[in-house]
């Protein structure tokens, strides 16, 4: 069973902290996508990575970095949490010319 | 610019009917298209695919339809169940890329 797994459900963080958010895929994929989900606004491209240690900016590159120095683990990290960063966090993984497979979330809440 | 657009933000469905949901997209580049269901507090999970070779892809109560001249696609859920209640996104890229774009979400709710 195809497996992509994030480190937390749920996470509170303080304004100004540095946050990291890992996701771990267990399907060898070349792809991996970190998505926040917020209400009416659908789900938006942060990050994505198509190898070990390449990186392309998504649409809501901002306030966010990325290191991907295995194959199958790709971390966000929010270098100086804000209010406006409170969302749903969502990682994803794919092969060329298949769906995407994603992890369960992370809901982060920044205070 | 939004390149997917699901312009009805909620539905509501008698239980035993049909549901459909809509979905337009504008990049002509596009040539395979997904929706995914989404439960509160959980991943979105894939539901169907269809690609630009066809324009019907069914897999037991889902049916996806693609009119790519309109640029729209549609998902048919029938006959629709209370547990299908959740958000409906659409999906799309080219083949040869590596993102999917998305569009901003369906609440479909099945009344008992």
């Amino acid at each position: 069973d195809v497996k992509v797994t994030q480190s937390s459900r749920y996470l509170v963080k303080r304004t100004g902290e540095k946050v990291f958010l890992e996701c771990v895929q267990d399907m060898d994929h070349e792809n991996m996508f970190w998505y926040r989900q917020d209400p009416g606004l659908g789900l938006r491209l942060i990050y994505f990575s198509y190898d070990v240690k390449m990186k392309e900016k998504g649409d809501i590159p901002e306030g966010y970095s990325v290191s991907r120095e295995k194959k199958e683990r790709f971390s966000l990290i929010l270098e100086s949490a804000s209010t406006n960063q409170t969302s749903m966090y969502l990682c994803a993984s794919r092969d060329m010319n298949t769906e995407a497979f994603f992890g369960q979330g992370t809901r982060l809440t920044v205070v | 610019d939004q390149q997917v657009k699901q312009n009805s933000p909620s539905l509501s469905v008698q239980e035993g009917r049909i549901s459909i949901l809509n979905c337009d997209y504008t990049n002509s580049m596009f040539d395979y298209f997904l929706w995914y269901k989404k439960y509160p507090a959980e991943g979105p999970t894939f539901l169907i695919s269809i690609s630009s070779i066809k324009d019907k892809n069914e897999d037991g109560r889902f049916t996806v339809f693609l009119n790519k001249s309109a640029k729209h696609l549609s998902l048919h859920i029938v006959p629709s169940q209370p547990g299908d209640s959740a958000v409906y996104f659409c999906a799309a890229s080219a083949y040869t890329g590596n993102q999917f774009y998305f569009g901003t979400g369906t609440s479909l709710t099945v009344i008992p």
